[in-house]
């Protein structure tokens, strides 16, 4: 089992670009969810999904958007890149309410 | 008010010596605790659930107060790998959503 995946590992976007992080879970698990975690900051919930065709809101959702066709995939989308989007990206995967699993994250850059 | 709230250190102990870290939760409905672990750059990884009982791994032990909504780990005899950054975690049931805290950085000194 490779867990949870996604890519990139890196990124470094222009203000007002665009662009998808992708994640990735072989575990079949139904609850999913992408976090976003600022330097001495915890990590704050962006979006969860809770099976295939349902997501939700998190804690802080302005900017970016989510689909979940597939139990498998859950990929994060970025519209008009902000500097305040500088930070590290980790999506997770689990079976609610217990332990979740972590991809290796994505570092994003807006410049 | 936060949800979760812990002492961010940082915690600077010698090796073989005993440290404790705290946590707080706000919401008294919160269902299930966590301790994860985050190495510098990494992504966090669970560390051990925390029972109302109290529940014990080897070196560490954690505990749960409801009554005061407060959570705490224990780690004995500490280990230069034990260094990392750890995060309380809870979650509600209703939600389907799990809250962290900032995390307590810990270095164990040779």
């Amino acid at each position: 089992n490779a867990g949870v995946t996604q890519t990139p590992k890196f990124r470094i976007l222009k203000i007002g670009q665009s662009m998808t992080l992708q994640c990735t879970q072989d575990m079949n698990h139904n609850y999913m969810y992408w976090y976003r975690q600022d330097p001495g900051m915890g990590l704050k919930l962006i979006y969860y999904s809770v099976g295939a065709g349902i997501t939700d809101k998190g804690e802080v959702p302005n900017g970016y958007n989510v689909s979940r066709s597939t139990t498998e995939d859950f990929p994060l989308r970025l519209e008009l890149a902000a500097p305040s989007q500088t930070s590290v990206y980790f999506c997770a995967s689990g079976g609610f309410p217990n332990e979740q699993f972590f991809g290796p994250g994505t570092r994003l850059t807006v410049l | 008010r936060k949800e979760v709230e812990q002492d961010p250190g940082p915690f600077n102990v010698p090796e073989g010596a005993t440290v404790a870290f705290n946590c707080t939760y706000s919401n008294s409905a919160s269902q299930s605790f966590f301790w994860y672990r985050q190495d510098c750059r990494k992504e966090p990884k669970l560390l051990m659930s925390v029972y109302s009982s109290g529940n014990e791994d080897g070196r560490f032990t954690a505990q749960l107060n409801r009554a005061s909504q407060y959570i705490s780990l224990l780690i004995r005899d500490s280990k230069l790998s034990d260094s990392a950054t750890y995060l309380c975690v809870v979650n509600l049931y209703t939600g389907n959503q799990f809250y962290f805290g900032t995390g307590t950085s810990l270095t164990v000194i040779p």
